[in-house]
């Protein structure tokens, strides 16, 4: 079963637009991790919140998390078409990772 | 750094048949996982090393897969006897250890079963 399910779907945008993509789950976590997936470069982490981090910026990103509502947003600034991916979010409560649904972006020059 | 290394990369097989996935985790990285992941889908955990032990193994199909790191390195994913429904991308992961660590993924295995 997948804990996470992402929000929306799929998101289309020009590159130089923001992107934000959203993350729900169910129970508590320890933490929630992004990951991208496209098809030149696998799976590869972004970045890691922990449960006691409300946001964390890493480059051109930037995570939030509320585990008041279970969620989590991840915003990518000033988008360029190398950002076309799947992007996955992943919950750790204990040592187990679960993954979402992925949203599948694309970037348009 | 060497990343994590799996092969074959692609497999075609009859269903019934078995097969198996090979994977060599990051020197030094203790946690191994084997996820698989079906088309449109996100990664699903089948199972987690650490070390030569088995940590979860909740969601692996027992009557039909199994996995194995007998020396805590490298580690082999086998089906037996494979279905229709096993047809996925089948991907390892190492990680230095259990504690909320970043995962390092393979490219993957894409496994067809006619």
């Amino acid at each position: 079963s997948q804990q996470g399910e992402e929000d929306p779907q799929a998101l289309s945008i020009q590159e130089g637009e923001n992107a934000t993509m959203n993350c729900s789950y169910k129970t508590s976590i320890n933490n929630l991790q992004w990951y991208r997936q496209n098809s030149g470069r696998g799976l590869v982490h972004l970045i890691l919140i922990r449960s006691n981090e409300r946001e964390k910026h890493s480059g051109r990103l930037r995570v939030t998390l509320d585990t008041s509502k279970k969620s989590s947003s991840l915003l990518i600034t000033a988008s360029r078409a190398a950002d076309t991916a799947s992007y996955f979010c992943a919950t750790s409560g204990t040592y187990k990772y679960i993954f979402g649904t992925g949203t599948r972006l694309k970037v348009l020059a | 750094e060497a990343g994590v290394a799996q092969s074959p990369r692609y497999k075609i097989i009859e269903k019934r048949q078995s097969v198996a996935f090979w994977c060599n985790p990051i020197s030094g990285h203790a946690t191994l996982y084997w996820y698989q992941q079906i088309l449109g889908q996100g990664p699903k955990l089948l199972i987690q090393f650490q070390n030569n032990g088995v940590v979860d193994d909740s969601q692996l199909p027992k009557d039909r897969f199994s996995a194995e790191r007998l020396k805590g390195v490298d580690s082999t994913l086998k089906i037996q006897p494979a279905k229709l429904e096993d047809s996925a991308v089948y991907l390892c992961a190492s990680s230095m250890g259990l504690e909320a660590n970043e995962q390092f993924f393979g490219p993957g295995t894409r496994l067809t079963v006619l």
